[in-house]
């Protein structure tokens, strides 16, 4: 059975640049949940999808936006991208809550 | 709101060695808790998760960790430890079967396992 699948793994942009990260979750996961991780901040949740609507929302600015597609795909997308967005960005599925959550390899974002 | 608490962000222990891992969590309502752990480079892998069916819960590699409500703790714990074992282990904890709480997960801020041989 196929984990949880980030793409791209590794990408470096510039500051005011948007980016786009994809994660294809578990076969049968219909939960996607984005984490930032950095070394200051540790990890922190950014936002959950269920069934295609957005069930719960972090502490980010607004130009951290996500969506999530009928297949239960995900992607997330950073707009105007500053030096602080570097970070390592997990992405997480599972059944439902309170289920297990499981992780993806991330993507490593760079911001020059 | 929930919080999670680990004791040392570093920790370094011989190999063969016990290996013991503090967590200390708040949660207005009973909560599921889990350890990960994250090698070099990679996501976060789960070793084990407690969802109120027993206190001491035991998880993969060897690991377990035991609930004690009275003191709101879940410690990670290995009788003996493995160079793989080193790695950043990380508690966190989500809300019980709360719809409205979704799958989102409080995290601590990680403990760094040093494995000296």
């Amino acid at each position: 059975k196929a984990g949880v699948t980030q793409t791209p793994r590794y990408l470096i942009k510039t500051r005011g640049q948007q980016v786009t990260l994809s994660c294809s979750p578990i076969s049968g996961h219909r939960s996607v949940s984005w984490y930032q991780q950095t070394p200051g901040q540790g990890l922190q949740f950014l936002f959950e999808y269920f069934s295609e609507t957005q069930r719960n929302k972090g502490n980010f600015p607004g130009r951290f936006s996500g969506r999530q597609f009928s297949n239960s795909r995900s992607e997330m997308n950073v707009s105007t991208l500053e030096l602080g967005d570097s970070a390592l960005y997990l992405c997480a599925s599972g059944r439902d809550s309170g289920n297990t959550t499981y992780f993806g390899e991330g993507s490593w974002l760079t911001v020059v | 709101a929930q919080s999670v608490t680990q004791l040392g962000s570093h920790v370094s222990v011989s190999e063969g060695a016990l290996v013991l891992l503090r967590c200390n969590y708040s949660s207005s309502v009973p909560p599921y808790l889990f350890w990960y752990v994250q090698y070099p480079n990679q996501g976060l892998q789960l070793l084990l998760k407690y969802t109120s069916a027993a206190t001491l819960v035991k998880g993969i590699n060897g690991f377990e960790a035991e609930f004690k409500k009275s003191e709101t703790s879940f410690h990670l714990t290995k009788p003996s430890a493995h160079m793989s074992d080193a790695a950043e282990y990380f508690c966190a904890v989500s809300e019980e079967v709360n719809k409205a709480a979704g799958n989102k997960l409080t995290f601590g801020g990680g403990t760094r396992v040093l494995v000296k041989p």
